[in-house]
C-alpha cells in the first residue's frame, strides 16, 4: 500500500512568487491535513480537508490556502511568498476525521530567497 | 501557553539505557500520538493512544487521561533510536493536531 506522497520534495522560490504543493493521501483515506514546521515555531497546523471541504483552519494569513479534490488529493497554495515562509510543509492523511491514525508524508522543503 | 508541553527538550543517553519522554496537554483530545522524526524531515507515527498503554518492540507508550499526561519509554536504547520524538494530540473537535516542541534524543554507542 503506497504511503502519503508529497511533491515536490524540495523547492526554491523567490519572494513575491506563489507556490503550489501537492499531497496524495493513502488510498481510501479521506482526511488530509497540512502542517508547517520551522525551527523557531515547531510544527503548526495549517488546515484540514475532508470530503473536499475545509473543516479546520489554523492561525495563518489568507496567503495560505488549499483545496481537496474528489480523489482526496490535496493541494496547498502560498501566494506572495515571504522569507519567513521557508519551512518544511507536511501533510498527513487519515481514514476519517477522529480517532484514526495519521500517516505523514516526507514533506516539501520550501526555501524562499 | 502551549497546548502540549514536552520534556526534556534534549536528551543524551548511553546505548542500553532506559529512556523516558514526558508529555502534558491542556486541551480535550480524541487521541494522543507519539511521532518520530529523523534528520531529513520524514515523520513516522509510533503510537496512537486514547487510553492505557501500548507496546511495540522496545517502545512503550502510556497515557493517563485524568492527569492529561503521557510518557514514551524506550527500553535498551540503541543509536538508531536517535531522532526527534514529538508528542501530538488530536483535538476532540476535529482532525486538528497540536504538537509539542519535540525531544531531541541522541543515543551514544
Amino acid at each position: 500500500k503506497a504511503g502519503v506522497t508529497q511533491t515536490p520534495r524540495y523547492l526554491i522560490k523567490t519572494r513575491g512568487q506563489q507556490v503550489t504543493l501537492s499531497c496524495s493521501p493513502i488510498s481510501g483515506h479521506r482526511s488530509v491535513s497540512w502542517y508547517q514546521q520551522t525551527p523557531g515555531q515547531g510544527l503548526q497546523f495549517l488546515f484540514e480537508y475532508f470530503s473536499e471541504t475545509q473543516r479546520n483552519k489554523g492561525n495563518f494569513p489568507g496567503r495560505f490556502s488549499g483545496r481537496q479534490f474528489s480523489n482526496s488529493r490535496s493541494e496547498m497554495n502560498v501566494s506572495t511568498l515571504e522569507l519567513g515562509d521557508s519551512a518544511l510543509y507536511l501533510c498527513a492523511s487519515s481514514l476519517t476525521r477522529k480517532n484514526t491514525e495519521a500517516f505523514f508524508g516526507q514533506g516539501t522543503r520550501l526555501t524562499v530567497v | 501557553k502551549n497546548e502540549v508541553e514536552q520534556s526534556p527538550q534534549n536528551l543524551t543517553a548511553q546505548e542500553g539505557e532506559f529512556i523516558t519522554i514526558n508529555c502534558s496537554y491542556s486541551v480535550g483530545i480524541s487521541a494522543l500520538h507519539w511521532l518520530q522524526q529523523h534528520p531529513g524531515g520524514g515523520i513516522v507515527s509510533l503510537f496512537m493512544l486514547s487510553s492505557g498503554k501500548k507496546k511495540h518492540g522496545r517502545l512503550i507508550a502510556t497515557i493517563n487521561i485524568q492527569e492529561k499526561h503521557s510518557s514514551l519509554h524506550i527500553t535498551a536504547s540503541h543509536p538508531r533510536d536517535s531522532a526527534v520524538y514529538i508528542c501530538a494530540v488530536s483535538s476532540n473537535t476535529g482532525n486538528q493536531f497540536y504538537f509539542g516542541t519535540g525531544t531531541s534524543l541522541t543515543v551514544i554507542p
